[in-house]
């Protein structure tokens, strides 16, 4: 079965420091992954994805991830943070083939202190 | 572009009455659409999917129910509401035949 980890339920880093998310996954075949946002009361926001190609991915607000296959791990990165950037971080892995259907982490909570 | 909306934005009810969550997305046709759950703002439970009219299905056993009338238009339902029920209710499309969701501003509802 198809599923992600994040071992980390918070993450706090100072304002200008470089941040790092961390995300694993377990696939058979293979692995579509992506980045979600969520602050206070809102929806989630997606990030960005990783399908196929260059393993360092750019997405949204300066973010980026980087797979790695030997080490099955999806970790998001964003090399200066902001206090804004404070928020509820989900990594999602597609289901099996043939379903439209993503399976989502339990979230890391990023703290980003001024 | 695509939007997607979600009424209410919040909901106060009572045990045992009935419960109808409206989600409807504008600007696109034929969508994936989802229900999830988020339960003490952590983790998201999907509880349907749906990938045409009439078409809809269940992924966990509960008290609430779904539809999808038209083909953008995705309801919520319970007839009635348990203690349990109450959360964080986000609503999402998709394009067919890939895997990106973009998510609805989220329904709080509150069971007392």
């Amino acid at each position: 079965a198809q599923s992600v980890a994040q071992p980390e339920d918070q993450v706090n880093v100072a304002e200008g420091n470089p941040l790092t998310v961390k995300c694993t996954y377990s696939v058979s075949g293979n692995p579509y992954l992506f980045w979600y946002v969520q602050y206070p009361n809102r929806g989630l926001q997606f990030l960005l994805k990783y399908i196929t190609g260059d393993n360092l991915v750019k997405g949204s607000y300066g973010f980026e991830a980087e797979f790695n296959k030997s080490q099955t791990s999806f970790h998001l990165k964003k090399p200066s943070a902001l206090v804004s950037d404070s928020a509820l971080y989900f990594c999602a892995v597609r289901d099996r083939v043939g379903t439209d259907k993503l399976i989502f982490g339990t979230g890391t909570r990023l703290q980003v202190f001024p | 572009s695509q939007t997607i909306h979600q009424w209410p934005a919040t909901l106060v009810q009572p045990v045992g009455s009935p419960l109808s969550l409206e989600c409807t997305v504008e600007g696109t046709s034929n969508p994936n659409l989802y229900w999830y759950r988020q339960a003490a703002g952590r983790g998201l439970q999907l509880l349907f999917y749906s990938v045409g009219i009439g078409q809809i299905s269940s992924e966990v056993p509960q008290n609430l129910s779904a539809s999808r009338p038209q083909d953008r238009q995705f309801i919520l339902s319970s007839k009635k509401l348990l203690l349990s029920d109450s959360g964080f209710y986000l609503c999402a499309w998709g394009r067919q035949g890939t895997y990106e969701q973009y998510f609805g501003p989220g329904t709080r509802l509150t069971v007392t």
